[in-house]
Formats: structure tokens, sequence, C-alpha cells
């Protein structure tokens, strides 16, 4: 079975611009999670949407959103960017929301602003 | 949801031997702990999940819970060098997982 799928693997921006990642759940999976990792650190929550609700949002400001559609997959949207949003952006996906749920991760889309 | 401490090493072990990581936590409402394995360039793969205090063993993995002293440690045993990779301990809160910074984990063969 196929897991978490993200796309684009890699991604090169600068800063100002606007970027779309996107991710494809595990079969079945209707909750999915953001995070951010930063190289040398562990991942950071963004957001978590369930049944396409925001259920969880992460310290992070309002130039960050996302949104889930009715197939479960999700988008994230960074806009202005800045420097020091270079980092590895990883999708995660469980079953349901709920701290009981263990999440999978995807490899993620690798953003590098210049 | 408050902090997970994790030493960030690097670790480097010869191969066969058993190998501890340990992290601490700080947030006693949550029970729910995973341990993630994370190869250079990939993401995070979940290796082990406990919930509450006790051992839980997979294989040549062992993952342990201290609650009384908020403790949580991976051990490997007749470690490899395809074990060689970030070991990242997490803690699950309401809706999010928090991490540790991870462990950089070297298996000489």
């Amino acid at each position: 079975d196929a897991g978490v799928t993200q796309s684009p693997t890699h991604l090169i921006k600068t800063r100002g611009q606007h970027v779309t990642l996107r991710c494809s759940p595990i079969s079945g999976h209707k909750s999915v999670s953001w995070y951010q990792q930063v190289l040398g650190q562990g991942p950071q929550f963004i957001f978590q949407y369930y049944e396409k609700e925001e259920r969880g949002r992460g310290n992070f400001p309002d130039r960050f959103s996302a949104r889930q559609f009715p197939n479960y997959s999700s988008e994230l949207n960074v806009n202005a960017l800045l420097l020091g949003d270079s980092a590895l952006y990883l999708c995660a996906s469980s079953l349901a929301a709920g701290v009981e749920q263990p999440q999978h991760f995807g490899d993620g889309t690798r953003l590098s602003i210049l | 949801q408050k902090e997970v401490e994790q030493d960030p090493g690097p670790l480097s072990v010869p191969e066969g031997a058993i190998v501890s990581l340990n992290c601490t936590y700080s947030n006693s409402a949550f029970q729910y702990f995973m341990w993630y394995r994370q190869y250079s360039r990939k993401g995070p793969e979940l290796l082990m999940y406990t919930y509450s205090s006790g051992n839980k063993e997979d294989g040549r993995f062992t993952a342990q819970v201290d609650k009384s002293s908020k403790y949580i440690s991976l051990f490997i045993r007749d470690s490899q060098p395809s074990d060689s990779a970030t070991y990242l301990c997490a803690q699950a809160g309401s809706y999010q997982l928090t991490f540790g910074k991870g462990t950089k984990l070297s298996v000489i063969p």
C-alpha cells in the first residue's frame, strides 16, 4: 500500500513569493497534519485537519494556511516567504484525530528560500 | 504543550553494541509516546508506540516509559550499521506530536 505522498520533493523560491505544498494521506486515513523541520531540529507542529476541519494550529504566523479536500488530501500554503521558512515540510496522516492515533509521515518537501 | 528534551548526540557505537536513547518530558497530562527513525533526506518512520508506563518490545527494539521520572527510553540490541540514523522521541498531545531534537546515531562496522 502507498504511504503518505508529498509533492513536490524539492522547491526553490525567493523571498516574498508564495508556495503551495501538497499531501496525499494513506488510503483510509482521514486526518492530516503538517510539520516544519529545520535542519538539526525535531519537527514542529503547524496544523492538523480532520474531516476537512482544522482541529489544531501550532505557533506559526498567519502567512501559513492549509486546507483539506473531500478526498482527504491536503495543501499547505505559505505567503510572503522569508529566508527563515527554508525547511523540510512534513505531512503526516492518521486514521482519525485523537491523541491515541499514531501518525505516519511522508518524506517531505524540501523548501529553499533564496 | 510543554517540551520534550532529547540529547542530540551524536552517538557512535560499534556494531553489535546495545544502544540506549533517552528523552524527558514535562507534561504529565499526555501518556502516548512514540519513537521515530529518520534517515538522511527521508521522513520520520514510526518505530515504536507506547502508552503510559512499562516496556514494549519489537524485535531488537525496546521502548520504556517511566512515569515517575518522566523519562522515555529506546534500547536497540545487537545494533547494525543499517540502524545509523537520527532517532526522534515524541509525545502525543491533544492533536499534535511534540518532538525532541533527535539523536544522531552512527553504528560503526
